[in-house]
């Protein structure tokens, strides 16, 4: 298995509502990545996982709350988005920290 | 942090040869890649230098210059599907035994017309 999976490809949800996205790598890989990105703009960098612990969190509001379950799952949960948070969320996964990722399909959320 | 610079757009013809540059500015430089992506698609990984000189993958090849913060990604015999924008992504270290960052440019979008 040689690509990162991302569910569901689309969400709309409320302002009051709770969901969470879903990525899923079987490549052994032991960083793990959520980016965010806005319609004709380069991918944001949001939290990086390496050995399942979060290494990185550049910043971002709380209402984004990752999760790293195991090494092949990372999760990121997701309760009272503005609208402004509508955008692309791409998950990444590299061997390590050092190396080039790889990319999910994606999740295209839309706060309404 | 990091300052990265490419063209908004290009055009090229169909079995010509294009260059994409990215010009970075960086203060702990290691590493720099270039990634596709395609419009609604996620990016995939193209290529890496981080040592000076030409890289070669098939019809793409990717050329660094630390010394001189500039980075070309040189596209040959351009086809249809290459239309896509092409990410300069730069990795940097900001400090001695700190985290590595990658940042990604605005990218350069390509269209290749027949």
């Amino acid at each position: 298995d040689t690509e990162v999976t991302q569910t569901p490809k689309h969400l709309v949800m409320g302002m009051t509502n709770k969901k969470s996205l879903k990525c899923e790598q079987h490549m052994g890989h032991r960083a793990m990545y959520w980016y965010k990105q806005k319609a004709k703009k380069p991918p944001e960098l949001m939290f990086v996982y390496s050995y399942e612990k979060l290494s990185i969190n550049e910043s971002v509001p709380s209402r984004f709350s990752p999760e790293c379950p195991n090494s092949s799952l990372l999760n990121l949960h997701l309760h009272a988005l503005q609208p402004e948070d509508s955008a692309l969320y791409l998950c990444a996964s590299s061997p390590g920290l050092d190396n080039e990722q790889f990319f999910g399909p994606g999740t295209r959320l839309t706060v309404l | 942090g990091q300052n990265i610079d490419q063209p908004t757009e290009m055009t090229a013809t169909e079995g010509a040869i294009v260059q994409i540059n990215c010009t970075y500015q960086t203060s702990g430089f290691n590493g720099l890649f270039w990634y596709q992506q395609h419009a609604g698609e996620a990016p995939t990984f193209l290529s890496y230098n981080v040592l000076d000189g030409l890289e070669e993958k098939g019809r793409f090849s990717s050329f660094l210059s630390r010394s001189k913060g500039y980075s070309y990604l040189l596209l040959k015999e351009l086809q249809m599907k290459d239309s896509a924008s092409y990410l300069c992504a730069v990795r940097d270290r900001p400090y001695s035994g700190g985290y590595q960052k990658v940042t990604f440019g605005t990218g350069t979008k390509l269209q290749v017309i027949p």
